[in-house]
């Protein structure tokens, strides 16, 4: 079974601080993970993925996310944010089914409220 | 680039009424999805299709139907529109096959039963 969890619904930082999202998933096959972020009356949009190889991923906007297998995580992180980022960020998992093909399991999101 | 489109973005509708929600894509994706979006509750899957007229239930079909006649586009049918539906909805579509490829979202519909 898969199943993706984010920790924390809401997230406050101050501009210019640190943030990590936290994710964690279950899975009992190879893991293809992703990172989308979500504007305010927008669509999703996709921040970074991993596949496999290099554990740290970078991706768009300065966000990047660390692969950790032993602890099934794969937390965002950004080292310094801005106004601008404040978003709903979402954690996925990919599956691949024989009949179907791929599929796609979220987590229930964080919000990122960027403090000025 | 992709893009996925969603005939509209705000949607006013009356309880009791057939509704219709349409989404085109224009990569040739194999895989359309059809979610509802709610506070607190995430991303929940209502219905996806891998292939023309083909369609399998997500997480929370009830209340739902889809269609998909033409590869590019995917409907999603409130049969009797209740003041739960009330919701956004986002339409998405893959490839089927690719373990890097993402889904890609259209803009959502932000939909109002009364």
């Amino acid at each position: 079974a898969q199943s993706v969890t984010q920790l924390d619904s809401q997230v406050p930082v101050f501009e210019e601080a640190p943030v990590e999202l936290r994710c964690n998933y279950s899975s009992s096959v190879s893991v293809y993970l992703f990172w989308y972020v979500q504007y305010p009356n927008q669509g999703l949009q996709l921040l970074l993925k991993y596949l496999s190889g290099s554990t740290l991923v970078k991706g768009i906007n300065g966000f990047e996310a660390e692969f950790n297998k032993s602890q099934t995580s794969f937390h965002l992180r950004k080292p310094s944010v801005h106004i601008s980022d404040t978003a709903e960020y979402f954690c996925a998992v990919r599956r691949h089914f024989s009949n179907t093909g791929n599929q796609f399991y979220f987590g229930t999101g964080t919000s990122l409220t960027v403090i000025p | 680039d992709v893009k996925v489109t969603q005939s509209s973005r705000y949607l006013v509708k009356r309880t009791g009424e057939k509704v219709f929600l349409e989404c085109v894509q224009d990569m040739d994706h194999e895989n359309m999805f059809w979610y509802r979006q709610d506070p607190g509750l995430g991303l929940r899957l209502i219905y996806f299709s891998y292939d023309v007229k083909m369609k399998e239930k997500g997480d929370i079909p009830e209340g739902y139907s889809v269609s998909r006649e033409k590869k590019e586009r995917f409907s999603l049918i409130l049969e009797s529109a209740s003041t739960n539906q009330t919701s956004m909805y986002l339409c998405a579509s893959s490839p089927r096959q690719g373990a890097g490829q993402p889904q890609h979202f259209g803009d959502g519909t932000r939909l109002s039963i009364l």
